[in-house]
Formats: structure tokens, C-alpha cells, sequence
């Protein structure tokens, strides 16, 4: 069936510092690509999107790119703040709606002044 | 964007007691909540989708009558764990969205309940 991995956590880095979770998807057809995060003590929101191969996401200085080739997804941001620690989730959704988003485990990202 | 909001935060209860969990949406129509469940350190697993005014689409390995689900308005669907045991000690997560957000592939996620059956 579908299903996503991403690298496991923690990650931690000193501010400034480039930043790569990697995510790696198994899929039939043409599934959308999402990541998704949660600061501490909130719920989950989305970050980025892409719904078609090579596709790129971009929000908030983060950006992925949709490689089918590949069958990855991996979040990229060239300098990471304090504010950017949280739990980073990869997801697929195998339909262009939202009917059945199916989660990777999740990354944790924390962020050293 | 769209807030959905989860009560309560937590709970504890004891085991073969019920326990329910809302999910609100507070500023648009929601006709199609979905219910997630999160071990620690593992995904969210999608344990059925709620319909209002029907009834609900239950994920394989799900038991619809462990885990009742009522979706009786526009703004409010319901988790019920009744029977609860140890086992069933976890963070549940709901999800919904406008209809323009969900064909789009957005969602937007509550806060989270914890339950911890003792």
C-alpha cells in the first residue's frame, strides 16, 4: 500500500544552518505531496504542497521538491531560525483531495540559538 | 485559515469507563471531519472519516464499535472510546477543512486529545 518514510529525529542544528529532512514515498498513480508541522503545543498546519511531478512547494523560507523519479520530497531550507523547531511530518495523499492523507512518523526539529 | 478546535485537551479515566471527544469547527461548514490516532514517536494513522448526517467510513482494523463517531451538525463531530482500556491510551487528532481547502488536498488539525486510561 502507500506509504511515506522521512528520516528519523531528533535533528538539531545551530541557527543559520541549512536544514534537509529527508522523505521518501511508495505509491501507485500520482499521489499529492504535503508537509505538515506542529509547534509545540499547537496542531498540525500546513506548510507546502505540491500536486504534480516536479513541482516545487515553497513556504515561509522552506521548499520541496516533488521527484518522481526518485519518489521523494525532501524539505530544504537554507538558513533555520529558533522559531522553526517543531515536528515536521511528510504526507501523501494518493487523490487530489484530502479523502486519505497517510503520515510519515514525523521529524523533530530543534534549533540552538 | 480555518480553525478546528478539539475538547478536551486531555483526559484520564479509568479503564471500562467512556470517553468523549469533540471536534468543532469554528468558522466554516464541515461536512467530512476526519479522526486521526498518533502513537509516540509514530504517524498519525487515519482511524475513520465522519460524514455528517450519516455515518462514518471506518479505517481497515478499526472497530467501529470501540470507537463510535457521531457527526450530527455542520460544526461538530464526536469520538466516543467507550470501554476504554490501557491499550486505547493515546493522542487522537482531528481534521477538517472548507471544501474548496479539501480539494485542494488542506487539511486543518485540532489541538489533539490525550487520553491515558488507567
Amino acid at each position: 500500500g502507500d506509504s511515506v518514510t522521512q528520516m528519523e529525529g531528533p535533528v538539531t542544528l545551530s541557527e543559520e544552518a541549512f536544514l534537509t529532512i529527508n522523505c521518501t514515498y511508495t505509491a501507485t498513480g500520482y499521489p499529492s505531496l504535503f508537509w505538515y508541522v506542529q509547534y509545540p503545543g499547537e496542531g498540525l498546519q500546513l506548510l507546502l504542497k505540491a500536486t504534480k511531478a516536479d513541482d516545487k512547494g515553497s513556504n515561509k523560507g522552506f521548499e520541496a521538491t516533488y521527484r518522481k523519479e526518485t519518489t521523494s520530497f525532501h524539505l530544504e531550507k537554507g538558513s533555520v531560525q529558533v522559531s522553526d523547531s517543531a515536528v515536521y511530518f511528510c504526507a501523501l495523499s494518493p487523490y487530489s483531495s484530502a479523502s486519505k492523507i497517510i503520515f510519515g512518523s514525523g521529524t523533530r526539529l530543534s534549533i540552538r540559538p | 485559515g480555518a480553525v478546528v478546535s478539539q475538547h478536551p485537551s486531555w483526559v484520564i479515566c479509568k479503564s471500562g469507563t467512556s470517553v468523549k471527544i469533540e471536534c468543532r469547527s469554528l468558522d466554516f461548514q464541515a461536512t467530512t471531519m476526519f479522526w486521526y490516532r498518533q502513537f509516540p514517536k509514530q504517524s498519525l494513522m487515519l482511524m475513520a472519516t465522519s460524514n455528517e448526517g450519516s455515518k462514518a467510513t471506518y479505517e481497515q482494523g478499526v472497530e467501529k464499535d470501540k470507537f463510535l463517531i457521531n457527526h450530527a451538525s455542520l460544526t461538530l463531530s464526536t469520538l466516543t472510546v467507550t470501554s476504554a482500556h490501557p491499550e486505547d491510551s493515546s493522542f487522537y487528532i482531528c481534521s477538517a477543512g472548507p471544501s474548496a481547502a479539501l480539494r485542494s488536498g488542506e487539511l486543518f488539525f485540532g489541538e489533539g486529545s490525550r487520553l491515558t486510561v488507567l
